[in-house]
């Protein structure tokens, strides 16, 4: 599998706090997406990336905002933490070099946030 | 983006063969059809793909019919650590486009 590892693993805040939370891959992929999964519920894409500082809004935008000065790292950051923003973060990339048929995401493990 | 719609829920018995089809009526022409599985407290991982007719790996089978408005993943003679969430999606790759997941199948796997 692909070298994606999320960072931290477990975050606790406090509402109104900046949060960042970081992607960082191994495997040159070009594309990097962040989804968010609430208890019970499928992946809700928030951002992705389709190149180093190439980034656009996915469904659940608000609240959001996400950076790729590298192509190895991807960031998430919530400016001002919500109970809301409560949620299973995860992380994804593809590559975006070969043939459409060999593209398929690899996921980290995700975080797990929680803020009171 | 082309929607889809599948089960919400499956259960099955260890050694039987699962089907769990999947509706994409308005899958454009260089869409793909991708599968992933989900276990809890895990992220995602890719299962198969396909474009037309059937693919198969050693994990599942794909069928994929001629107008493409659906697809069946087939798990062969299932066991109880198939006990998962299946995602189908409908993928273009050939562009910086979005990868939209919808709630998935919870499959259930009985002894």
């Amino acid at each position: 599998d692909a070298g994606i590892t999320q960072s931290p693993r477990h975050k606790v805040t406090e509402t109104g706090t900046p949060v960042t939370l970081r992607c960082h891959q191994t495997e040159n992929h070009r594309y990097m997406y962040w989804y968010r999964q609430d208890p019970g519920h499928g992946l809700r894409l928030i951002h992705y990336s389709y190149g180093v500082k190439d980034t656009d809004k996915g469904e659940v935008s608000d609240g959001y905002s996400v950076s790729r000065s590298k192509t190895e790292d991807f960031l998430l950051t919530l400016e001002s933490a919500t109970s809301s923003q409560t949620s299973v973060y995860f992380c994804a990339s593809r590559p975006g070099q070969g043939t459409q048929f060999n593209e398929k995401l690899f996921f980290g493990s995700g975080t797990q946030l929680s803020v009171l | 983006l082309a929607k889809t719609t599948q089960p919400i829920s499956m259960d099955s018995y260890e050694g039987q063969e699962v089907n769990i089809t999947c509706s994409h009526n308005n899958i454009a022409t260089n869409d793909y059809i991708t599968w992933y599985q989900q276990f809890p407290s895990q992220g995602p991982r890719f299962i198969i793909q396909g474009y037309k007719t059937k693919v198969t790996n050693e994990v599942a089978s794909l069928f994929i019919p001629a107008d493409r408005k659906s697809s069946t993943l087939s798990l062969p003679r299932v066991s109880l650590s198939d006990t998962a969430v299946y995602y189908c999606l409908v993928v273009l790759y050939s562009s910086a486009s979005k990868i939209i997941f919808g709630s998935g199948t919870r499959l259930s796997i009985r002894p």
